[in-house]
């Protein structure tokens, strides 16, 4: 099993509103990212948590809050987007421990759009 | 940091034919070159990897070469048909996967 589980799949959301969204994953790997895409561009790395542990912020606005309760579990908090934050967000997953070698499983996205 | 390069842009040919995806990466430490699939509305798929103690991988109807001294890699699916048709990524590490800038392919029924 190679899923990787992303909830809500769409998600409308106005500048001064705070939403979460999250990712789960179950085949016991120790490292988790964050990725942005905009419409026919590749994955922007965002976040990267390697046993439960933030490792990577890619320089990202404070008005993303990554965050790693448990292995299996990575939520990305936002608060006061700004338009041009409407993007898809994935989530991926790797075994670990090395964060290079590999491979990342991602998960379906989140469709987001900022008003 | 690693620079990858991924042509063409876009790639239609008719069902049956073959397509051929070519990438190029800039950091000689790179050892681990992944394919993307990623259909719309969709997650990117990881359809097949290469490392680069190894020259050559196929799986079914599509398999990756890779050339280190040249530093390019490349996607190659035959008898290709309608469900192909996606947009394809290229991606090498050696820290984070550097993803090239995506093949739309279509085919043709």
């Amino acid at each position: 099993d190679t899923e990787v589980t992303q909830t809500p799949k769409h998600l409308v959301m106005g500048m001064t509103n705070k939403k979460s969204l999250k990712c789960e994953q179950h085949m016991g790997h120790r490292a988790m990212y964050w990725y942005k895409q905009k419409a026919k561009k590749p994955p922007e790395l965002m976040f990267v948590y390697s046993y439960e542990k933030l490792s990577i912020n890619e320089s990202v606005p404070s008005r993303f809050s990554p965050e790693c309760p448990n292995s299996s579990l990575l939520n990305l908090h936002l608060h006061a987007l700004q338009p041009e934050d409407s993007a898809l967000y994935l989530c991926a997953s790797s075994q670990g421990p090395g964060l290079d070698s590999y491979e990342q499983y991602f998960g379906p996205g989140t469709r987001l759009t900022v008003t | 940091g690693e620079n990858v390069e991924q042509h063409p842009s876009t790639l239609s040919v008719q069902e049956g034919d073959s397509a051929v995806i070519k990438c190029t990466y800039s950091d000689s430490a790179s050892n681990y070159f992944p394919w993307y699939k990623q259909e719309l509305g969709k997650g990117p798929q990881l359809i097949i990897d290469i490392r680069s103690n190894v020259g050559e991988k196929k799986d079914q109807r599509i398999a990756v070469t890779l050339n280190k001294t040249a530093k390019h890699f490349s996607l190659h699916i035959t008898e290709t048909q309608p469900e192909d048709s996606a947009v394809y990524f290229c991606a090498a590490n050696p820290n984070m996967l550097t993803f090239g800038g995506g093949t739309r392919l279509m085919v043709k029924p």
